[in-house]
């Protein structure tokens, strides 16, 4: 699986935009961008995946660079409760040589503050 | 949302000893996976278990270990011979429906402490 770089930690007022950044450089065609996000002790949480093109869905939309080194995952409105350990993760399409694992790195730990 | 679910939520046991770790994941998808997350790291892979056979398991995932599916609906992951450092959080999880097997519910885990 590719590599992914994250800040450590981040920032942010509750009720903005939340915009955590994920280095990707080395991605290939066939290999996904996937967001997971761990509050405090519990399992770990699918957000949003993409391939190329931005994706929105309830919880955060999802912006990938037409190169597809970097992406952003954007929270527009975060809240208290956003407060958690984010998680970018870039893997191969199921049946590529892969059976659906998730290779977990370090992740950026979001601190939403009031 | 659907729900993974995890027994127990807190395991105490002496080193050497074994444990079972259950967990019911959504219905009706033949993978299922276990991940470990030992407190204040990152989570782990440890195997993934298609259609009642193991698929893929990592270098974690050694002889002291075992995941089976004793009935339709049940998962298991048992510790023959527990060690301090097998102390962690137990995560299973299961693909979303339609939307690949990348795309998992987790449960909330199961928290193993070896004394």
């Amino acid at each position: 699986d590719a590599k992914t770089t994250q800040p450590t930690s981040m920032d942010c007022a509750e009720g903005r935009a939340a915009n955590l950044p994920c280095n990707h450089s080395t991605i290939s065609g066939n290999e996904y961008v996937y967001w997971y996000r761990q509050i405090h002790s519990q399992g770990p949480q699918y957000i949003i995946h993409g391939l190329k093109n931005n994706e929105t869905n309830e919880m955060a939309s999802l912006i990938i660079t037409e190169d597809r080194k970097s992406s952003t995952l954007i929270l527009p409105h975060a809240t208290l409760r956003d407060t958690a350990v984010y998680y970018c993760i870039v893997t191969t399409i199921h049946g590529s040589g892969n059976t659906g694992k998730l290779i977990f790195g370090q992740g950026t730990t979001l601190q939403v503050k009031p | 949302e659907p729900e993974v679910t995890q027994t127990p939520s807190h395991q105490v046991t002496q080193m050497g000893q074994e444990v079972i770790l259950r967990c019911v994941p959504i219905s009706n998808h033949l993978y299922f996976y276990w991940y470990r997350q030992i407190l204040g790291q990152k989570v782990e892979f440890l195997v993934s278990f298609y259609n009642n056979e193991i698929s893929e398991k990592s270098e974690i995932f050694d002889d002291q270990f075992s995941v089976e599916r004793p009935d339709g609906s049940n998962f298991t992951l048992k510790i023959r011979s527990t060690k301090l450092e097998d102390s962690a959080m137990y995560f299973c999880a299961s693909p979303i429906a339609g939307m690949g097997t990348d795309t998992q519910y987790f449960g909330p885990g199961t928290r193993l402490t070896v004394l």
